[in-house]
């Protein structure tokens, strides 16, 4: 298997404007996380996903970011519209089953100027 | 209190040293956890998993204090290639894996 696969590697965009990042999980892992990372917070849960339904989206910092999980082997985080604190390193990652071994992508860089 | 607090360093050390970090956490329920590295603009990896007191991998030991609410990471013999920044993640009880900010450590020849 290829491993948890994210896209794209790097982002740069414009303050205002709107961004999608992917991500497809590993097949036949039921569970898929979007975390974040910035060095004042670390790593942040912002969602996930079992079985294509969200199941804890409390981290999500505002209305501008909305995930969704279409189907078992893609997922999108998109943030409309963006502003430079959400500059950060987006990761997702994904498992098989509840407290296993959850094995991440290789992450987005976001920066927003 | 957080749900996880890591001394975030750095831990400078020579090689062939042995150096250690700990970590400490809130859920006094939580009975087991994993250490993951993270290198320098690189995804977390899996480092060790530790479903009851303590795990020993080759130059690696991870423990459990359940009384102290702690988990300790120890390196022997130092490498290079161990220079990386060390996540814990302790059990909460959530089903997502909740990660401590990490510990950074820079092994110098």
């Amino acid at each position: 298997d290829a491993g948890v696969i994210q896209s794209p590697r790097h982002e740069v965009t414009e303050m205002g404007q709107e961004v999608t990042l992917r991500c497809k999980p590993i097949s036949g892992h039921d569970y898929l996380f979007w975390y974040r990372q910035t060095m004042m917070r670390g790593l942040e849960l912002l969602i996930y996903f079992n079985n294509n339904v969200p199941i804890d989206d409390s981290g999500m910092p505002e209305d501008r970011f909305s995930a969704k999980m279409p189907n078992a082997s893609f997922s999108t985080l998109k943030i409309q519209p963006s502003e430079p604190r959400d500059s950060a390193v987006y990761f997702c990652a994904s498992n098989d089953r509840e407290w296993t071994e959850a094995f991440f992508g290789q992450g987005t860089r976001l920066t927003v100027v | 209190r957080k749900e996880v607090e890591q001394d975030p360093g750095p831990f400078n050390v020579p090689e062939g040293a042995t150096v250690a970090f700990n970590c400490t956490y809130s859920n006094s329920a939580s009975q087991s956890f994993f250490w993951y590295r993270q290198d320098c603009r690189k995804e977390p990896k899996l480092l060790m998993s530790v479903y009851s007191s303590g795990n020993e991998d080759g130059r690696f030991t991870a423990q459990l204090n359940r009384a102290s609410q702690y988990i300790s990471l120890l390196i022997r013999d130092s490498k290079l290639s161990d220079s990386a920044t060390y996540l814990c993640v302790p059990n909460t009880g959530r089903r997502a894996l909740t990660f401590g900010s990490g510990t950074r450590l820079q092994v110098q020849p």
